[in-house]
């Protein structure tokens, strides 16, 4: 099974920050990478996929790069809003399998 | 819009069985990848099943196989998850969510919670 870690666990930023949010597949899994936020209490919402396609009607403030095995998520100035958790996750294989996840906070 | 909305958790005692419902609204389901993730408390996503449009193929993730069944009513617009032989392990928020050829999950459904506790 693909194992996918993320980096950090945990951020602490300001508004305005650019941040930078790291995923590592344990194979290759090409650009099959897709982003997601998630507010306390809500649904997952989908920021990016295909590693670097912007979701329909998400804000080009954030970004997504990387394949085979990197992946990084970037917000370029982070907005009140956008404090949540994010995950990534693989759809290479059958299993879908997400990161632990990364906790945004003030 | 899209919009799939959850339906059927509750307090079940451990060992006991549960039936998930996913609505569908404002898209046919009939085309799409369906698929349920949970959440467990205080913990992240970790997806456990899938099902393709003609229901031809279908995953489990290993700690629900052989205890969860997923289906599927495209005329119904709606998706379903048979959960039987319940642990405490399984209470969670469960989502529906439908996925594209390259996998991409969206929409999301608001959830459900299940929580297995004698």
């Amino acid at each position: 099974d693909i194992q996918m870690t993320q980096s950090p666990s945990s951020l602490s930023a300001s508004v305005g920050d650019r941040v930078t949010i790291s995923c590592r597949a344990s194979q290759s899994i090409s650009s099959y990478l897709n982003w997601y936020q998630q507010k306390s209490g809500k649904a997952p919402k989908l920021l990016i996929y295909a590693a670097s396609s912007l979701q329909s009607g998400v804000p080009s403030r954030f970004s997504g790069s990387g394949s085979g095995t990197d992946f990084t998520l970037t917000i370029s100035s982070l907005q009140p809003e956008d404090f949540a958790a994010y995950y990534c996750q693989e759809s290479y294989s059958s299993r879908y399998t997400f990161g632990q996840g990364t906790k945004l906070e003030i | 819009e899209m919009q799939l909305v959850e339906s059927g958790g509750g307090l079940v005692q451990p060992g006991g069985s549960l039936r998930l419902s996913c609505a569908a609204s404002g898209f046919s389901i009939s085309t799409y990848t369906m698929n349920w993730v949970r959440q467990a408390p205080g913990k992240g996503l970790e997806w456990i099943s899938y099902i393709t449009s003609g229901s031809s193929t279908i995953y489990y993730e290993d700690s629900v196989k052989g205890r969860f069944t997923i289906s599927r009513d495209n005329a119904k617009n709606s998706l379903y998850l048979q959960m039987n032989s319940l642990r405490a392990e399984d209470t969670a928020v469960y989502y529906c969510s439908s996925s594209s050829g390259i996998g991409r999950f969206d929409p999301w459904g608001q959830g459900t919670l299940v929580t297995v506790s004698s």
